[in-house]
C-alpha cells in the first residue's frame, strides 16, 4: 500500500523560507506514471494546489507562488520537496503530499498533512 | 485561472437522505473533474474522478455526473460516515483548482 509522510519544521520565521520533505513508501517516486504535488489548506479554509513534480525534474507551479515555490526529487531517497521562500502569515497552512495521476492530474493518495504555522 | 465554483457551501441532511453538491467551471473542462471527501484531522479522499468514475472502494452510493461547466455529486442515501466536507477540482489546465468546498452537516 502506498503511503507518503510529511516532515519538516511546524515553524518558521516571517521572511525565511519553509522546507517540507515527502517521503513515499510502498511504491516508487520513479514511475512514469505519476507526477508528485504538493496541496495546502490554511486552517479552516479550502485547499490550494502548489505545484507537481515528476521523477525527471519536470515541474509545474502554481503561477500565484511561482515566484517563491522551488519543488525538487531526490529519486535515490524516494523522496520530493518544497520550498517556499519570503514567507508570511498567509503561508500558515496545513501542507499535504499527494501522488497525482500523469495523465489525468487527480490526487489518489495523500500525506497525513503537517502544519506549518508562520510566526516570529 | 479556472474558477470552481461549488453550492451550497453547506446543508443539513438526515441519514437516509439524498444529497446533491453543485460544481461550477468558470469554462468548459469536458469531464476533467474529481470530487473529494474530507474529514476532520484527515486528509481529502479521492471519491469520483473524470466526473463519474466512481474510484477503487468508494461505495456506490456515492456517483458524479456532468460535463463541460456543470457537474453534480449525489449521495443517494446519506450515511453516519458521510458526514464531511466535499471538494470538486478541475484537472482540465494548470493550475490546478478547488472548489471551495461543501460541508454536509447533521440536520
Amino acid at each position: 500500500q502506498l503511503q507518503l509522510q510529511e516532515s519538516g519544521p511546524g515553524l518558521v520565521k516571517p521572511s525565511e523560507t519553509l522546507s517540507l520533505t515527502c517521503t513515499v513508501s510502498g511504491g516508487s517516486i520513479s514511475s512514469s506514471r505519476f507526477y508528485w504535488g504538493w496541496i495546502r489548506q490554511p486552517p479552516g479554509k479550502g485547499l490550494e494546489w502548489i505545484g507537481s513534480i515528476f521523477y525527471s525534474g519536470n515541474t509545474y507551479y502554481n503561477p500565484s507562488l511561482k515566484s517563491r515555490v522551488t519543488i525538487s526529487v531526490d529519486s535515490s531517497k524516494n523522496q520530493f520537496s518544497l520550498r517556499l521562500s519570503s514567507v508570511t502569515a498567509a503561508d500558515t497552512a496545513l501542507y499535504y503530499c499527494a501522488r497525482q495521476g500523469g495523465a489525468t492530474d487527480y490526487f489518489d493518495y495523500w500525506g497525513q498533512g503537517t502544519l506549518v504555522t508562520v510566526s516570529s | 485561472d479556472i474558477q470552481m465554483t461549488q453550492s451550497p457551501s453547506s446543508v443539513s441532511a438526515s441519514v437516509g437522505d439524498r444529497v446533491t453538491i453543485t460544481c461550477r467551471a468558470s469554462q468548459g473542462i469536458s469531464s476533467w473533474l474529481a470530487w473529494y471527501q474530507q474529514k476532520p484531522g484527515r486528509a481529502p479522499k479521492l471519491l469520483i474522478y473524470a466526473a463519474s468514475s466512481l474510484q477503487s472502494g468508494v461505495p456506490s452510493r456515492f456517483s458524479g455526473s456532468g460535463s463541460g461547466t456543470d457537474f453534480t455529486l449525489t449521495i443517494s442515501s446519506l450515511q453516519p460516515e458521510d458526514f464531511a466536507t466535499y471538494y470538486c477540482q478541475q484537472a482540465n489546465s494548470f493550475p490546478l483548482t478547488f472548489g471551495g468546498g461543501t460541508k454536509v452537516q447533521i440536520k
